[in-house]
């Protein structure tokens, strides 16, 4: 069961700008580092984002992230059909000494 | 280049065991944490487990503590997941993934392995 809350959906045009949310609390987000990632069923996910804001190299700059308090924002512009995917935020939980992802957003492409 | 390699998937009965494995090129792996990660059917992305890079520690999902283990070999650059006392809930794509170093995000991934778990 995941404790970090995702919106089930987004939707934007090619070329516009989405960004996805991703809730927790203190013993999670709130106390620890944010990562992001993209996830094709039956495909190996990708790490896009981490310690919040960071990119791993080859993540294009059209991806960015942050964090305020409890919750944290993964920004996509320059949308591409490509980047139709599953996307889930992932943190560790300093009380359930897990690590925990949200519950996934779909990305659509219009 | 990183890759990872998950094996060891199957069919198996409910309350069985079955170990999967992971084998990793392209990294020193004594340096590297490892986690092990599961999609069900139609669901999303669950942590299951990790284990230090020495294997000194390990931590685990509530929904498999006490159930699955997580070792490692790092003198034979292997690392396992024995799965015991299966449950029909289990069925899902396991995925290794290498630990980034930093606020255990989760870096290279492999392919992924089935386990069914099924009367």
């Amino acid at each position: 069961q995941s404790v970090l809350t995702q919106p089930p959906s987004v939707s934007a045009a090619p070329g516009q700008r989405v960004t996805i949310s991703c809730s927790g609390i203190s013993s999670n987000i709130g106390n620890n580092f944010v990562s992001w990632y993209r996830h094709l069923p039956g495909t190996a996910p990708k790490l896009l984002i981490y310690d919040n804001d960071k990119r791993p190299s080859g993540i294009p700059g059209r991806f960015s992230g942050s964090k305020s308090g409890t919750s944290a924002t993964l920004g996509l512009t320059g949308l591409q059909t490509g980047d139709e995917a599953d996307y889930y935020c992932g943190t560790w939980d300093s009380s359930l000494n897990a690590y925990v992802f949200g519950t996934g957003t779909t990305l659509t492409v219009l | 280049q990183v890759h990872l390699v998950e094996s060891g998937g199957g069919v198996v009965q409910p309350g069985t065991s079955l170990r999967v494995s992971c084998i990793t090129s392209g990294i020193v792996f004594r340096h590297y944490a490892i986690h092990w990660v599961r999609q069900a059917p139609g669901k999303g992305l669950e942590w299951v487990a990790f284990i230090w890079h020495d294997g000194s520690k390990t931590y685990y999902a509530d929904s498999v503590k006490g159930r699955f283990a997580i070792s490692r070999d790092n003198s034979k650059n292997t690392l396992d997941l024995q799965m015991d006392s299966l449950k029909v809930e289990d069925t899902a794509i396991y995925y290794c993934a290498t630990d980034r170093g930093s606020g255990w995000s989760q870096e290279h991934w492999g392919q992924g392995t089935l386990v069914t778990v099924s009367s």
